[in-house]
């Protein structure tokens, strides 16, 4: 069965700050997709990024990139210039190709401090 | 926006009572879904279909039961409702080049006490 770890449930950051999220999964499949959403306090989940297993170019949307090591099977999202909306539950999440289930990580609540 | 909308978007019940939350959607997505979130577990898998009239479980299905007789509309239903059913429950839909990607209505807060 698939599984997705994120290990840190809380971090806090000044505002204009880079943080980087951590997410680890573990399959032995591989063609699979993973995700990045943000639930803001509205409680409305927002796809943030996401990226196919099979591209070894990290995705990247504005200020929101991730760095995928497959082997690793690590899949980490960097917020650059951090904003006070960015203040969040930010989760990570995988589908394997064809898959109907998506499977998520615990969350991360990141607050960005004034 | 996908054009998903759950109802009610709070709702307080007693325990044993039978409660349904409803998820439509507007753009005749085929695969639809219900999720729970609470603290520490993400958002966890209930049923999903995939079509009308097809449903299957999810990994926390026991006391739950789903029904979709229109493309539009995915209810869940539970039977009797528990203290441990207490939660968010997000329905969401499958969409995307590679119908990989899911989106999400706005949630249902529901209470049982």
């Amino acid at each position: 069965a698939q599984t997705v770890t994120q290990s840190q449930p809380e971090m806090s950051v000044q505002e204009a700050e880079t943080v980087t999220l951590s997410c680890t999964y573990d399959t032995s499949e591989s063609n699979y997709y993973l995700f990045w959403y943000k639930q803001p306090p509205s409680r409305q989940m927002i796809l943030v990024i996401r990226q196919e297993a099979y591209k070894q170019q990290n995705a990247t949307e504005n200020r929101f990139s991730v760095n995928f090591q497959k082997a690793a099977k690590s899949f980490s999202l960097k917020i650059s210039d951090s904003q006070l909306g960015d203040t969040a539950m930010y989760f990570c999440a995988f589908t394997l190709q064809g898959a109907q289930k998506l499977v998520f990580g615990q969350g991360t609540r990141l607050t960005i401090n004034p | 926006d996908a054009g998903i909308t759950q109802s009610p978007r709070h709702k307080v019940t007693e325990t044993g009572t039978p409660v349904t939350l409803r998820c439509h959607q507007t753009e005749n997505h085929r695969y639809m879904y219900w999720y729970r979130q609470d603290p520490g577990h993400g958002l966890r898998l209930i049923h999903y279909s995939y079509g009308v009239k097809d449903t299957d479980k999810g990994e926390v299905s026991d006391g739950y039961s789903v029904s979709r007789s229109k493309t539009e509309d995915f209810l869940l239903t539970l039977e009797s409702a528990t203290s441990s059913q207490t939660s968010v429950y997000f329905c969401a839909i499958k969409t995307g080049t590679a119908n990989t990607e899911a989106f999400f209505g706005q949630g249902t807060r529901l209470t049982v006490v």
